[in-house]
């Protein structure tokens, strides 16, 4: 069964770069055809869609980010990353990593990690 | 990028139906037959509950149930339950770019 844990800082600066990554465990990123992305959810809001990457490497992002977002992949360490530039406290949320979306996952999120908490304050 | 509409709150009481709408533009809801459904208990991670409109994944409860109308996706939970209590997202694929848009989200309360 395939799980996904993110991993990072919980507190960074205004102006820093976000750096996450998502670990997979229970399967190979790269043997299910997937997409695999990033989304955001500030506290007591809804949720954003950031950008998705795939195992060849291949990314698409949201338009509203696309000048502060860069998504990769490592195969050989079956993990996925995320970086953020130019923070502000708008910024501040609890950041997913997720299955999809793709055909694989019939366009869905199918498999979230638990989240990781990020706070952007001096 | 604009959200998809959902209601802000819909209550039942333990044993009702009741129904989320989650309205869009024909460029994703209306375009597509990708919407789908996240289920968020309060601290957790969402969890997919519909897909294509109205499928659901292996162990999700057949009292939910998905259905489209036009630019307008529904989610129906049939027989609600106290562990219903929860908020829903849908969301979607938008042709313009490519995108995938969520709703605002509905908080549903079981009285």
């Amino acid at each position: 069964q395939v799980q996904l844990q993110e991993s990072g800082p919980g507190l960074v600066k205004p102006s820093e770069t976000l750096s996450l990554t998502c670990t997979v465990s229970g399967g190979s990123i790269s043997s299910s055809n997937s997409y695999w992305s990033w989304m955001r959810q500030p506290a007591g809001e809804g949720l954003e869609w950031i950008g998705r990457v795939y195992t060849s490497g291949s990314t698409d992002y949201n338009p509203s980010l696309k000048s502060r977002v860069t998504i990769s992949v490592d195969t050989s360490k079956n993990q996925f990353s995320l970086q953020l530039t130019s923070l502000t406290a708008a910024d501040t949320a609890m950041y997913y990593c997720a299955r999809g979306p793709g055909m694989a996952t019939h366009e869905t999120f199918d498999i979230w990690g638990q989240g990781a908490m990020v706070s952007v304050s001096s | 990028q604009s959200a998809l509409t959902q209601p802000a709150s819909v209550s039942g009481s333990p044993g009702q139906s009741i129904t989320i709408s989650c309205t869009g533009i024909s460029s994703d809801v209306g375009g597509y037959n990708h919407d789908s459904w996240y289920q968020q208990h309060p601290g957790k991670a969402p969890q997919l509950i519909i897909y294509e409109v109205s499928n659901r994944p292996s162990g999700v409860s057949n009292r939910f149930s998905g259905s489209k109308s036009g630019n307008t996706a529904s989610l129906t939970i049939s027989g609600l339950q106290a562990e219903d209590e929860a908020d829903y997202y849908c969301a979607s694929k938008r042709r313009t770019s490519i995108l995938w848009v969520f709703g605002t989200g509905t908080k549903v309360t079981v009285l």
